[in-house]
């Protein structure tokens, strides 16, 4: 298995532009999410699903969308990026709830 | 979720057990306490968890005291690689967004 995989590493982006950071899981877990860390702080919330075509918003959800088609995928979108959006974002997924998080290695995001 | 309590840093000799203490006094009776770790640049890897009794499993030892307000994560023998970043995090299991609340965390360096 190659757990959870993100893409890509790294990304610098203009004020203004979107793009979509990609997130994969091959290990059929149910629930996803998208954490951001920013440096020297602990891990935020941004968006979350508990399966294929629901989501829910996490703690800060704005300039952010989410959508989960398929049970493997959840891409997060950032639809015009601000430098305050200059962040290091992990996906992580688990088997239900309660279980353990398995997290991606991170996108380093710079926005300028 | 309950809020911890972790001091800023700690040092260890290599080959020595660590030991970091964390301190959740309004943890409630649902709640598990996890135990993640952040190695330098990569996604937080889960470690261990608990509710009531001591667990131990291939990574460290989870000691947690009678009325759960407090707990020890022991690295029985520290190596380098052991060297990052330790949250304690009190979860309820089916939380919201199974969502993990990071604080500062520990972090630990350990030193030959």
């Amino acid at each position: 298995n190659a757990g959870v995989t993100q893409t890509p590493k790294f990304q610098v982006l203009k004020t203004g532009q979107s793009m979509t950071l990609q997130c994969a899981q091959d290990m059929n877990h149910e629930y996803m999410s998208w954490y951001r860390q920013d440096p020297g702080m602990g891990l935020r919330l941004i968006h979350y699903s508990v399966g294929a075509g629901i989501t829910d918003q996490g703690e800060v959800p704005n300039g952010y969308n989410v959508s989960r088609s398929t049970t493997e995928d959840f891409p997060l979108r950032l639809l015009s990026a601000a430098p305050s959006q200059t962040s290091v974002y992990f996906c992580a997924s688990s088997l239900w709830g309660g279980e353990t998080q398995y997290f991606g290695p991170g996108t380093r995001l710079l926005v300028l | 979720d309950a809020k911890t309590t972790q001091p800023t840093s700690m040092d260890c000799a290599e080959g020595r057990a660590a030991n970091l203490p964390c301190n959740h006094s309004t943890i409630s009776g649902n709640e598990y306490v996890y135990w993640y770790r952040q190695i330098h640049s990569q996604g937080p890897q889960y470690i261990i968890h608990g509710l009531k009794n001591n667990e131990t499993n291939e990574m460290a030892s989870l000691i947690i005291t009678e009325d759960r307000k407090s707990s020890t994560l022991i690295l029985p023998h520290a190596t380098l690689r052991d060297t990052a970043v330790y949250y304690c995090i009190g979860k309820a299991a089916n939380n919201a967004g199974n969502m993990l609340t990071f604080g500062g965390g520990t972090r630990l360096m350990v030193k030959p």
